[in-house]
């Protein structure tokens, strides 16, 4: 596609469920980013791919929170017991190459509510 | 990691007036980004300007990396230009975008 996809666009979740949101990067590019947007703030880093490779996931807050992105492609974030603080709207940026000096394009977000 | 600082936090313009948004960072850079997130979420890119200058219709934009700065100007601003810009960069040894907290604009008829 022309841009980056997310999917779904709204997700409401119960506490305690699973949720699985996906990414569709603008295809050939390497570098892939999850971030997560409290309402009324910045986007915050949570984890970076290359290509398949997860090389930093410094910024997810627990281990309740998995990414992949096993071909180097689409890529998953998955959020197991989501808990009410989880509510927020979770950007896939992706970029062309393999370093931070190159521009990145961002998705349309995914808005989770935990109810 | 970085730290983006941006100024003012809020800023109510007329229709037609002229606004600077400033960006301070804490590091080099080897990215620096400007966006203007819609009322729907989406972050639409402005600018891709890590130094320079970059003009695109009634947007521009300067950054002076020797001095850890960035600047967005806005000239006759129309009410759809209303909503929230951001700053983000990227420090030198790094790859992820750090973001500041984002300048919210009201342009009023």
């Amino acid at each position: 596609g022309a841009g980056v996809s997310q999917s779904p666009r709204y997700k409401v979740a119960k506490r305690g469920q699973d949720v699985a949101l996906r990414c569709d990067p603008i295809s050939g590019h390497v570098s892939l980013f999850w971030y997560q947007q409290a309402l009324g703030q910045g986007p915050e880093f949570l984890t970076y791919f290359q290509n398949e490779a997860q090389l930093d996931k410094s910024g997810l807050p627990s281990d309740r929170f998995f990414a992949e992105r096993p071909e180097g492609s689409v890529s998953t974030l998955k959020i197991q017991r989501t808990q009410q603080e989880d509510s927020a709207v979770y950007l896939c940026a992706s970029s062309h190459f393999d370093w931070g000096d190159t521009e990145a394009f961002f998705g349309q977000g995914t808005r989770l509510t935990v109810v | 990691g970085i730290q983006v600082e941006q100024s003012p936090p809020d800023l109510i313009l007329q229709e037609g007036a002229n606004s600077t948004l400033r960006c301070n960072f804490s590091d080099s850079v080897n990215n620096l980004q400007w966006f203007h997130q819609n009322p729907w979420g989406q972050l639409i890119n402005l600018f891709y300007i890590p130094s320079g200058t970059k003009q695109n219709g009634r947007l521009s934009a300067t950054t002076v990396a020797t001095e850890r700065y960035s600047l967005l100007y806005i000239s006759s601003s129309q009410t759809t230009d209303s909503g929230v810009y951001f700053c983000a960069a990227s420090s030198n040894s790094g790859y992820a975008l750090n973001f500041g907290k984002g300048t919210s604009l009201l342009v009023t008829p």
